[in-house]
């Protein structure tokens, strides 16, 4: 079986300040993808950010970055120059062979201005 | 707007009646997924196609959930005789599948079903 893990129900960060999401899973297979998606109030869950376990070099998307440790199985999302547009539920999420995604509880993310 | 779209974005029912929801994938996608979210949860697998063909059903998907995609197009889901464990937001999502595991899915904005 397939588990993500997202410790931190509740973050908050400053306007223009960094901030980590952390995210652990695991899984018994060798090839597989994790994903970061954000659904706003509206609902919508957006992809963000997404990297192919087999790729070293972490995976970046503008202000949106990824730290891959394969090893421990380790996967957190930092957003850089926070916005207030950043403000959302993040959920990580794992699919490996022909499975349907595995998505984490959640990190409800809060800008503060 | 060539986005997922699904409808009603909200019903609420009494308990014991039928329920139905649409969801109109991107057009070109041939895989459709149905997850389930309540609050404080990451949404959770239901089932999926590939075109009209529903290649997966979660333990979740109780006797009385059934879905269908005719034509490989939309897709419905019912649930029968609702019950208030019932009530969550209901996420339908599309991709287009090509063989690789990183398929990028699209999501709509989900029907929100309120059982009482």
């Amino acid at each position: 079986a397939q588990t993500v893990t997202q410790s931190q129900p509740e973050m908050s960060v400053q306007e223009a300040e960094t901030v980590t999401l952390s995210c652990t899973y695991d899984t018994s297979e060798s090839d597989y993808y994790l994903f970061w998606y954000k659904q706003p109030p509206s609902r919508q869950m957006i992809l963000v950010i997404r990297q192919e376990a087999y790729k070293q070099q972490n995976a970046t998307e503008n202000r949106f970055s990824v730290n891959f440790q394969k090893a421990a199985k380790s996967f957190s999302l930092k957003i850089s120059d926070s916005q207030l547009g950043d403000a959302a539920m993040y959920f990580c999420a794992l699919t490996s062979g022909n499975t349907p995604l595995v998505f984490g509880k959640g990190t409800r993310l809060s800008v503060i201005a | 707007d060539t986005g997922v779209s699904q409808d009603p974005r909200h019903k609420i029912t009494k308990r014991g009646q039928n329920v139905t929801f649409r969801c109109d994938p991107i057009s070109e996608h041939n895989r459709l997924y149905w997850y389930r979210q309540t609050l404080g949860q990451g949404p959770e697998f239901l089932t999926y196609f590939q075109n009209e063909a529903q290649l997966e059903k979660s333990r979740l998907l109780s006797d009385r959930f059934s879905a269908e995609r005719p034509k490989g197009s939309f897709s419905t889901l019912e649930i029968q005789r609702t019950e208030q464990g019932d009530s969550a937001m209901y996420l339908c999502a599309s991709s287009f599948f090509t063989g690789a595991t990183n398929e990028k899915l699209f999501f709509g904005s989900g029907t929100q079903l309120s059982v009482l």
